[in-house]
């Protein structure tokens, strides 16, 4: 079968690092995307790893691993406006995507 | 700015009714999808579609049907409404890698 893995919650403090982490297990793999999405709201994207490696996008960096099927997406310096659910998904197959179950994060004052 | 629209936000049928959400996106863009978003599970793909009148089907594309005539327009269609139907369904656009989703249609069926 084809699964994403995430932790369900992660809760932080303003200010604070957090990572998400991502590990996948499908038929096939072209890229590992992030989407956030605020409660009532529609996803957004945030980024996407085909290669090995680090992307920085101001506050937020995605990372990726295709040998160990794992990838994350780090948040800095964190805002309240970060709590939401963030989402990954891996494309695995033309323009098959799978998601991830998603992962809720609070960030507290 | 990339536009999605979804026919409607909220919508209730009962067990057996024939559904039709849309779907329209206003940036030309080749490939749209259907999913569903149920918590706990994330979004899972129902359909797709990568030109007009092309569709592959999804990880769970049992009880739906779609429809795409035009380009900008993507259409689900549940053809005997039942209550494990009842969701969120989101549809999206895309351009390169990037998804861009309506604002969903929240489905309750009876």
């Amino acid at each position: 079968g084809q699964s994403l893995e995430q932790p369900s919650e992660v809760t932080a403090v303003e200010g604070a690092i957090v990572q998400i982490n991502c590990t996948y297990q499908t038929s096939g793999f072209y890229g590992l995307s992030w989407y956030q999405q605020h409660d009532g709201g529609a996803p957004t994207f945030l980024s996407y790893n085909a290669l090995d490696g680090l992307e920085e996008t101001g506050r937020f960096s995605s990372f990726l691993s295709r040998s160990d099927s794992y990838g994350y997406l780090l948040l800095q310096e964190l805002q309240m406006k970060d709590s939401a659910s963030y989402f990954c998904a891996v494309r695995n197959y033309g323009q098959n995507f799978v998601f991830g179950p998603g992962t809720r994060l609070s960030v507290l004052p | 700015d990339v536009k999605v629209t979804q026919s409607s936000r909220y919508l209730v049928k009962r067990t057996g009714e024939k559904v039709f959400l849309e779907c329209v996106q206003d940036m030309d863009h080749e490939n749209m999808f259907w999913y569903r978003q149920d918590p706990g599970l994330g979004l899972r793909l129902i359909y797709f579609s990568y030109d007009v009148k092309m569709k592959e089907k999804g990880d769970i594309p049992e009880g739906y049907s779609v429809s795409r005539e035009k380009k900008e327009r993507f259409s689900l269609i549940l053809e005997s409404a039942s209550t494990n139907q009842t969701s969120m369904y989101l549809c999206a656009s895309k351009e390169a890698e990037t998804q861009y989703f309506g604002p969903g249609t929240r489905l309750l069926v009876l």
